[in-house]
């Protein structure tokens, strides 16, 4: 059964740093390109960041170049976002997500960026 | 970016009622590689989103044929027959043909 359980999220002040985790079983996770979908509260799903099967390619919205970095352990089949200089606006849910069709979700971890 | 219009907003079905679901693209959503990259997906109430449809037409494993899919281009729907408790939620189309990645704001099916 595929697994994504994600990890690392909390209460964070504007401008501080958090750093997401995402564990993967289930399934031969060097196989798949992964992705970070976030979701502020009561609102849709945004598109974060997505990351190629062997690391080698990387994707990022806009609003978050330069602050997110996405990457993978193969030997861990762990998935990682790295978020610095947090907003507001960067309040969500975040999933993390399997595949070119996302077929499969983790349970979420609330991000809240507040002072 | 790409941009997906659902409509409706919210839809009220009885319980064995269908429901359709419109997602419209800003621009084409045919790849490059003659693949069309329309998924639709379920979100319900505290719950992660669920796969239904991938590839415009295609059930997920598990989806049962009461969900379909359909369209082309820039037109997609989804159609939802005898519909059930377990179908209530909000439903999102995602586009994967152009970066970034865009989903619809999603539609609310709610029982009647």
């Amino acid at each position: 059964e595929v697994q994504l359980v994600e990890s690392g999220g909390g209460l964070v002040q504007p401008g501080r740093s958090m750093k997401l985790s995402c564990a993967a079983s289930g399934f031969t996770f060097s196989n798949y390109g992964m992705a970070w979908v976030r979701q502020a509260p009561t609102k849709g799903l945004e598109w974060v960041a997505t990351i190629s099967y062997d690391g080698s390619s990387t994707y990022y919205r806009d609003s978050v170049k330069g602050r997110f970095t996405i990457s993978r352990d193969n030997a861990k089949s762990t998935l990682y976002l790295q978020m610095n200089s947090l907003r507001s606006e960067d309040t969500a849910t975040y999933y993390c997500t399997r595949g070119d069709i996302t077929t499969h979700w983790g349970q979420g971890v609330m991000v809240t960026v507040s002072s | 970016d790409v941009v997906l219009t659902q409509t409706p907003v919210s839809l009220l079905i009885s319980l064995g009622g269908q429901a359709s679901i419109s997602c419209r693209s800003s621009q084409s959503l045919v790849h490059s590689n003659g693949n069309t990259y329309l998924h639709w997906y379920l979100q319900k109430p505290g719950q992660s989103p669920q796969l239904l449809i991938y590839q415009v037409s295609n059930r997920f494993s598990g989806i049962p044929d009461r969900f379909s899919g359909s369209g082309s281009g820039t037109d997609f729907t989804l159609k939802i027959s005898r519909v059930e408790p377990e179908d209530l939620g909000v439903y999102y189309c995602l586009q994967r043909t152009h970066n970034p990645p865009t989903f619809g704001a999603g539609t609310k099916l709610e029982l009647k």
